[in-house]
């Protein structure tokens, strides 16, 4: 079974500054997708990145940027000239790539971002 | 474009009621799935449906059942409720070949 590690449980940052958020994650399988949801107070999860682990090259979103370190199974989010929107629950989720249609996503427990005015 | 959509948002039921919440999407996904959202826990899966007709047990499937009734709609059901049960619900599609979830909403439920 896959699991998904997010090792803080909050963070805050002042508005404007960097703020680089961690997961590591656990699979024996080669081909998978990882992402980054982000939940605001709204409730409604959003899609801020993904990342396919044959690409090498690290995905990037505007402010948002990926660290993919498949040997360390490691999957670090970056915020770059954060802003009070970027105020959030962010979780990190992982996913088996199947020809059967069944992939599931697994989640990590969280990281709650508050951004300081 | 609708997207998902749950219904209700929101509910409170005593111990050992029932109710469904229904998810519907209007997207033409193949996969569709429950998830539960606990404080300090994440996303669990409770069921999924790679298809209609089929239906899998996932993380925590425990006092739950679910139906496929089409290709759009996938419910969910409490035969008895409990206080454990108590949690913000989420109901999310996939289409064939796609790597992201859409999700609803959310159903907030409140078992006293």
């Amino acid at each position: 079974a896959q699991t998904v590690t997010q090792s803080q449980p909050e963070m805050s940052v002042q508005e404007a500054e960097t703020v680089t958020l961690s997961c590591t994650y656990d699979t024996s399988e080669n081909n998978y997708y990882l992402f980054w949801y982000k939940q605001p107070p709204s409730r409604q999860m959003i899609l801020v990145i993904r990342q396919e682990a044959y690409k090498q090259q690290n995905a990037t979103e505007n402010r948002f940027s990926v660290n993919f370190q498949k040997a360390a199974k490691s999957f670090s989010l970056k915020i770059s000239d954060s802003q009070l929107g970027d105020t959030a629950m962010y979780f990190c989720a992982f996913s088996l790539i199947s020809n059967f249609g069944n992939e599931k996503l697994t989640f990590g427990t969280g990281t709650r971002l508050t951004i300081i005015p | 474009n609708a997207g998902v959509t749950q219904t209700p948002k929101f509910q409170v039921l005593k111990t050992g009621q029932s109710m469904t919440l229904q998810c519907a999407q209007d997207m033409n996904h193949n996969s569709m799935y429950w998830y539960r959202q606990d404080p300090g826990m994440g996303l669990r899966l409770i069921y999924y449906s790679a298809s209609e007709g089929t239906t899998d047990k996932g993380e925590v499937p425990n006092g739950y059942n679910v139906s496929r009734l089409n290709k759009r709609e996938f419910s969910l059901r409490l035969e008895s409720a409990a206080p454990s049960q108590t949690s913000v619900y989420f109901c999310a599609s996939r289409g064939v070949g796609a790597n992201v979830l859409t999700f609803g909403a959310g159903s907030r439920l409140t078992v006293l």
